[in-house]
């Protein structure tokens, strides 16, 4: 069964730090373009980051800089370290494996995981 | 940055048409794609490409996508088929992914 499940959510101080993993089965991370996208709470979908499969990465104006995607093929699992934690970063993140199939106009989702729920409180 | 709008709510009655729109500039220019997410749940992909269905979702639901407007369409709807709805594309420009803000579809 094709499959991700995320997981390393949990509540942390603002300021504080994270590593979000994404396990894959069925499918390795090192062969598909990969995102992350969160949900704050009563909120939109928000993208987040994605990673091609030549290791290009690309972020969100929120993040970029605070938070790093990469993954282990050995381990077929996606990484999300988030740093510098601010307390509207507190939301579900998913991670879902990805599609380009006409450069430049296309982009689609179609495995996403549970979720993993981060909350950032003092 | 490209933006994406979706109406907030759709209402719909049992067994009829409901359609949900997506603006954006010259999104037909772009794929777009839908995602359904029910209360407490992940997002699941319903229409990619402007109109394909992924396997196993209903082929009451359909897509078209001209000009600057995304439509999703669901005929016959259902009490099952409330939900969130997102609509996304691909921003070129600036290699980003986009979403619009989602629309609450009741069927009433």
């Amino acid at each position: 069964e094709v499959q991700v499940v995320e997981s390393g959510g949990g509540l942390v101080q603002p300021g504080g730090s994270l590593r979000l993993s994404c396990a894959a089965s069925g499918f390795t991370v090192g062969s598909n373009l990969m995102t992350w996208v969160r949900q704050a709470p009563g909120k939109g979908l928000e993208w987040v980051s994605l990673i091609y499969t030549d290791d290009n990465t690309y972020y969100a104006d929120s993040v970029k800089g605070r938070f790093t995607i990469s993954r282990d093929n050995s381990k077929s699992t996606l990484y999300l370290q988030l740093n510098s934690l601010r307390v509207e970063d507190t939301a579900v993140y998913y991670c879902a494996r990805s599609h380009i199939e006409v450069p430049g106009i296309d982009y689609y989702m179609d495995v996403w995981g549970k979720g993993t729920t981060v909350t950032v409180s003092s | 940055s490209y933006e994406l709008t979706q109406p907030p709510s759709v209402s719909v009655s049992p067994g009829q048409t409901a359609s949900i729109t997506c603006s954006g500039d010259k999104l037909g220019d772009k794929y777009a794609c839908w995602y359904q997410q029910k209360p407490g749940q992940s997002p699941v992909l319903v229409i990619y490409q402007d109109a394909k269905r992924p396997s196993g979702i209903s082929e009451r639901f359909s897509g078209s996508n001209s000009g600057n407007t995304a439509t999703l369409t669901i005929s016959g709807t259902q009490s099952m088929d409330e939900a969130d709805y997102y609509c996304q594309a691909w921003d070129s420009s600036t290699a980003h992914v986009v979403f619009g803000g989602g629309t609450k579809l009741t069927v009433l």
